[in-house]
């Protein structure tokens, strides 16, 4: 089955403690990319990566890194997370060369940092 | 660059009423467009999209959406909703060069549907 998968889908932690949501997709996209989404902003794109070993900044990427090291991977790391970090965070995939081709969304990491 | 704008943060309506969420969007250059569906504690899903040809596209669970060019509009329709359409939708657009292939997405209708 073609999914993204997200992991993991609840975490709470301290202000400072680095964190890292993994994100794994089968479909063999080149485009990956990650959102956060809070009440009254929608979707918001933290960063993109356009194939291995490209990424780029997206429109909120302060306090947030990525790595694309293999083509079905594209984990999202909080060096040292603050509070107005909490949010709802997604990652999607789509294919780069076909631009009708729809992003995948996985199922979202609710994310709370104290 | 290119935008996405839906007019309604939240749009209540009663079960089996029509109702008509509204996306206008702003691009330099030719697009495609797409409306997602986000139900509660879920990821979001596909439910329709326009690239090209008819201009009334129809997607999953009775919806359908209208392309119009000359008002750079894409709102989504459904003639009789039902208590499971509550939910987030979103209206995205997607350019056809540069840069503008990153998709942009606006912020999001929250349809409420009460008995």
């Amino acid at each position: 089955e073609a999914q993204v998968t997200q992991n993991p889908r609840y975490l709470i932690t301290v202000t400072g403690k680095k964190l890292t949501v993994t994100c794994s997709q089968n479909m063999n996209h080149e485009y990956m990319s990650w959102y956060r989404q809070d009440p009254g902003l929608g979707l918001r794109q933290i960063y993109y990566s356009m194939n291995v070993e490209v990424t780029d900044k997206g429109d909120v990427p302060e306090g947030y890194k990525v790595s694309r090291k293999e083509k079905r991977n594209f984990p999202l790391i909080l060096e040292s997370p603050s509070p107005n970090q909490t949010s709802l965070y997604f990652c999607a995939s789509s294919s780069a060369q076909s631009l009708t081709s729809p992003l995948h969304f996985g199922n979202g990491t609710r994310l709370t940092v104290t | 660059a290119q935008s996405v704008t839906q007019l309604d943060s939240q749009v209540p309506v009663f079960e089996e009423a029509p109702v008509e969420l509204r996306c206008n969007y702003s691009s330099s250059v030719s697009v495609y467009l797409f409306w997602y569906v986000q139900y509660p504690n879920q990821g979001l899903q596909l439910l329709l999209k326009y690239l090209s040809g008819s201009t009334l596209v129809k997607g999953i669970n009775g919806f359908e959406a209208e392309f119009n060019k000359s008002q750079t509009s894409f709102h989504l329709r459904k003639p009789s909703v039902h208590i499971s359409d509550t939910a987030e939708y979103f209206c995205a657009v997607r350019g056809t060069s540069g840069g503008s292939y990153i998709p942009t997405f606006g912020r999001g209708t929250s349809l409420i549907v009460h008995p």
